[in-house]
């Protein structure tokens, strides 16, 4: 089945304690991309990778890290976690920058 | 200004009705995909329907169809012979091409509820 696996779908942590968030596709996406989901802010892109190795910010990149070392794995890093990253985390991938995008089933996270 | 605009933030529909929901966009690139995902109430977010700027027909997925109407900017998700499951946020989003150098970010507008009678 074709699908976007993210890992752990909750998470209650504490601030400054390091944390990761995986992110898995099986459909040999090239593009994929990070996003969070706030209350009155809608979506915003944080992360995004064109392909292996190529990453970029997007709008909300701050206090995250990201890499791409497969073509599959696309994780979300999180060096010094603040209460101000509480949010809904996907991940999504998408053959290109230009069609339509597969989301993974989300990442509730709790910083307190 | 909003890229993406929609104006309903709640809709009540009746079982086995059909429902419109608005959708309208701003772009200055003539090459953009318009998308529709729904949310429910478990937090996924799950494709719908596309619509490329250059199709020359309304996008349609079983139940789902996309009334796009390019000179309006709009692009309005029908969902025909609506069913309990189809309560969730739905949300229109947007692509835009290589002109503007959006690098493939989604916008997405802010959501309208549809909640489905019984």
């Amino acid at each position: 089945e074709a699908q976007v696996t993210q890992n752990p779908r909750y998470l209650i942590t504490v601030t400054g304690k390091k944390l990761t968030v995986t992110c898995s596709q099986n459909m040999n996406h090239e593009y994929m991309s990070w996003y969070r989901q706030d209350p009155g802010l809608g979506l915003r892109q944080i992360y995004y990778s064109m392909n292996v190795e190529v990453t970029d910010k997007g709008d909300v990149p701050e206090g995250y890290k990201v890499s791409r070392k497969e073509k599959r794995n696309f994780p979300l890093i999180l060096e010094s976690p603040s209460p101000n990253q509480t949010s809904l985390y996907f991940c999504a991938s998408s053959w290109t920058a230009y069609t339509e995008a597969f989301f993974g089933q989300g990442t509730r996270l709790t910083v307190v | 200004a909003q890229k993406i605009t929609q104006t309903q933030p709640g809709m009540f529909v009746q079982e086995k009705e059909a429902v419109t929901l608005d959708c309208t966009y701003d772009t200055s690139d003539p090459s953009y995909g318009l998308f529709w995902y729904k949310q429910p109430s478990s937090g996924e977010m799950i494709f719908l329907i596309y619509q490329g700027s250059y199709d020359q027909q309304n996008a349609t997925e079983g139940r789902y169809s996309l009334n796009f109407q390019k000179a309006r900017k709009s692009a309005n998700l029908v969902i025909s012979a609506s069913q309990l499951g189809d309560s969730a946020m739905y949300f229109c989003a947007m692509r835009e091409g290589q002109m503007v150098g959006s690098q493939g970010n989604l916008i997405f507008g802010k959501g309208t509820k549809l909640s489905v009678k019984p």
